[in-house]
């Protein structure tokens, strides 16, 4: 049973380039999440996707935007980086379930430095 | 929003003796209370979870505690070990924020042999 994968492990990019990043959710989930976790910080929510769609954004710019599929593994694009998009991006997957989808997985991160 | 404090930033404790992490949070919606441990460099990793309809709950040496009425929870490491040695995490989320969760700043742990 695979967990949470995520893809690069590591990039670097120069300021006002593009990225993408990519998950694929714990095998059974359904949902997935983004965060952003700068250095010494904890996790900061981006948005989550839910059946395809945008379901809940956190306080992040429009320049950050994903998208998931039908295989429910997603993508989290970054348009005209700046140098404080330098980060670990971590993706969580979840189950809506009774509860929610509350329990969530992180996966290894992407390492994120723009310079 | 939701904001969630977390308490003390950094803790050292000797191997044995046991460790105590404090949160709170200011959303009376939340429901939902995990605490993950992110080793350096690794993923954060869900160690315990609660929800609002429990007072406590026990794995082994790790416990957590809810107090719904004051809004904070707390972590309890029992005998500890070297291999505690980590960042803890605490969170909080509530079905009107589709469970997004809000993080504390994160507590150091350090367990000294």
């Amino acid at each position: 049973d695979a967990g949470v994968t995520q893809s690069p492990t590591h990039l670097i990019k120069t300021r006002g380039q593009q990225v993408t990043l990519r998950c694929s959710p714990k095998s059974g989930h359904d949902t997935v999440s983004w965060y952003q976790q700068a250095l010494g910080q904890g996790p900061q929510f981006i948005f989550q996707y839910y059946e395809e769609e945008e379901r809940q954004r956190g306080n992040f710019p429009d320049r950050f935007s994903g998208h998931q599929f039908p295989n429910y593994s997603s993508e989290l694009n970054v348009n005209a980086l700046l140098l404080g998009d330098s980060a670990l991006y971590l993706c969580a997957s979840s189950l809506a379930g009774p509860y929610g989808t509350d329990t969530q997985y992180f996966g290894p991160g992407t390492r994120l430095t723009v310079l | 929003g939701e904001n969630v404090e977390q308490h003390p930033s950094t803790l050292s404790v000797q191997e044995g003796d046991s460790a105590v992490i404090k949160c709170t949070y200011s959303d009376s919606a939340s429901n939902y209370f995990p605490w993950y441990k992110q080793e350096l460099g690794k993923r954060p990793q869900l160690i315990i979870d609660i929800r609002s309809n429990v007072g406590e709950k026990k794995d082994q040496r790790i416990a957590v505690t809810l107090n719904k009425t004051a809004k904070h929870f707390s972590l309890h490491i029992t005998e500890t070990q070297p291999e505690d040695s980590a960042v803890y995490f605490c969170a909080a989320s509530n079905p009107d924020s589709g469970y997004a969760l809000n993080f504390g700043k994160g507590t150091s742990l350090l367990v000294t042999p």
